[in-house]
């Protein structure tokens, strides 16, 4: 099921810009995950964040988690044109996960 | 939005026994559906690609015989665990798009005992 916000909806940089994605969220949750989509594909598992922590780093990609504000961030630094797709995020609260409505992310070459 | 509608949305079977789970889209029509799965407090793990009118790609260390997937129309996609174990139990999912948006079925969390 849909919940949370992501923005922006759809985003679109050069390459070698960073890209900066966010995900807010309404329940308390176990932790935050963050999958990538490309056109007609499944999604796949980017990098998953606990509740009890506040930033994850996985190669190019910088997730935060703030759970106060009930928000996460997806930073992906030096995009590349590879890195065109949708990303969601998916919160995970025990019963259930749920998503976002995600950002189409472009990398222009 | 397009709304995706998963049932049932939990399950309690036998071992041995099977369970079907059904994803419908219910205002759109998906030639496309994929079923993920998830461990407690896992990230999801894509099962497989199931298209209408031809057999589902299964990714790899998928049993295709323990997981049947069916196709059979535009708005319905069907999983069923067959011959469950308790090692089956987890939480089941699918989801299919509408351009590059995906909208996800409510999840089924099956548990075998």
């Amino acid at each position: 099921s849909q919940q949370g916000e992501e923005d922006p909806q759809a985003l679109s940089i050069q390459e070698g810009e960073n890209a900066t994605m966010n995900c807010s969220y309404k329940t308390s949750i176990n932790n935050l995950q963050w999958y990538r989509q490309n056109s007609g594909r499944g999604l796949v598992h980017l990098i998953l964040i606990r509740s009890n922590e506040r930033e994850k780093h996985s190669g190019r990609l910088r997730v935060t988690l703030d759970t106060s504000k009930k928000s996460s961030s997806l930073l992906i630094t030096a995009s590349r044109a590879a890195d065109t797709a949708s990303y969601f995020c998916a919160t995970d609260a025990g019963n259930d996960m749920r998503f976002g409505a995600g950002t189409r992310l472009t990398v222009k070459p | 939005g397009a709304v995706v509608s998963q049932h049932p949305s939990r399950v309690i079977c036998k071992s041995g026994t099977s369970v079907k789970i059904e994803c419908r889209s219910l205002d759109f029509q998906a030639t496309t559906m994929f079923w993920y799965r998830q461990f407690p407090k896992k990230s999801l793990m894509l099962m497989a690609t199931s298209n209408e009118g031809s057999k589902a790609t299964y990714e790899q260390g998928v049993e295709k015989d323990k997981f049947l997937i069916n196709h059979a129309s535009l708005t319905l996609s069907t999983l069923t665990v067959t011959s469950a174990h308790p090692e089956d139990s987890s939480f089941y999912i699918c989801s299919a798009n509408v351009g590059a948006e995906a909208f996800f079925g409510q999840g089924t969390r099956l548990t075998v005992v």
